[in-house]
C-alpha cells in the first residue's frame, strides 16, 4: 500500500513551457486536492476533484489545469509556466465517510518545481 | 472567510522542556480542526482530528485541545526527533468544504 505518489520528485522548467504532474493513490479515495506551498505561507488548494470525471476551482487555480480521468489519478497541468509557479506542490486524497464530522486528508511527498 | 493563525512562528526548546502551539480561527462552523507534522522535504503527516470544544486528543507525547477559538499542541517532555514544522488547519461545515491552513509552527528541539 503505497498510499498517495507523486511524479516527479524535481522539475526545473524555463518560462513559458508546459508540463503536468501526475498524482496517484491506491486507497480508492473519492477525493483529491492539489495544493501549492510557499515560504511564509499556509497550503493553498489549487484545484480539487470529489470523484471521478469531476474537478473544481480552489483558492488559487490560475495558471493550472487539472483532469481526473480514473479514480486513482489526479493530473495537474501547467500549459504555460511562469516563474510566479515556482514552488511545492502536494497532492492529497481522503475519503468523505458519511455521517463523521470531519476528515483527515493524506499527503503526498511533493514535488519540487523551479520555474527559471 | 475562513482563517488560522498559528503562533508562534518558531519555538526553540531544550530535550524535555514542555511547551504548546497556538492556533487560533475563525470559520463559519467548524466541522474539523486538523494537526499535522510536516519533516523537510516531506509532506505533511495527519496527528489529530478534534470536533468540538472541549475535545482533547493524544498521541505519545503530543496533546490536542480545542475551545471555540483555538487549539493548543501541548507537547510533553520534548525530544529531537519530536524536530518539524506543525501545521493546523481547519474545515467548515457544508458539502465539499475545503481546508483552510495556518502557515505553520516551526519546532526544533535541542538535546
Amino acid at each position: 500500500n503505497a498510499g498517495v505518489t507523486q511524479t516527479p520528485k524535481f522539475r526545473v522548467l524555463k518560462t513559458g513551457q508546459s508540463m503536468t504532474l501526475l498524482c496517484a493513490q491506491d486507497m480508492n479515495h473519492e477525493y483529491m486536492y492539489w495544493y501549492r506551498q510557499d515560504p511564509g505561507m499556509g497550503l493553498r488548494l489549487i484545484h480539487y476533484s470529489v470523484g471521478e470525471g469531476t474537478t473544481a476551482k480552489g483558492e488559487v487555480p490560475d495558471g493550472y489545469n487539472v483532469s481526473r480521468l480514473k479514480k486513482q489519478n489526479f493530473l495537474l497541468g501547467l500549459e504555460s509556466a511562469a516563474p510566479s509557479q515556482t514552488s511545492v506542490y502536494f497532492c492529497a486524497s481522503k475519503d468523505p465517510i458519511p455521517g463523521l464530522a470531519g476528515e483527515e486528508q493524506y499527503f503526498g511527498p511533493g514535488t519540487r518545481l523551479t520555474v527559471t | 472567510e475562513d482563517q488560522v493563525t498559528q503562533s508562534p512562528e518558531a519555538l526553540r526548546l531544550q530535550e524535555g522542556e514542555s511547551s504548546s502551539l497556538n492556533c487560533s480561527y475563525t470559520v463559519s462552523g467548524l466541522r474539523g480542526l486538523f494537526w499535522y507534522r510536516q519533516d523537510p522535504g516531506k509532506g505533511p503527516e495527519f496527528l489529530f482530528t478534534l470536533y468540538s470544544a472541549g475535545e482533547e486528543k493524544e498521541k505519545e507525547r503530543l496533546k490536542a485541545t480545542l475551545t471555540k477559538k483555538e487549539s493548543f499542541l501541548h507537547i510533553t517532555a520534548p525530544k529531537p526527533e519530536d524536530s518539524a514544522t506543525y501545521l493546523c488547519a481547519v474545515q467548515a461545515s457544508g458539502a465539499n468544504s475545503k481546508l483552510t491552513f495556518g502557515k505553520g509552527i516551526t519546532l526544533s528541539v535541542r538535546p
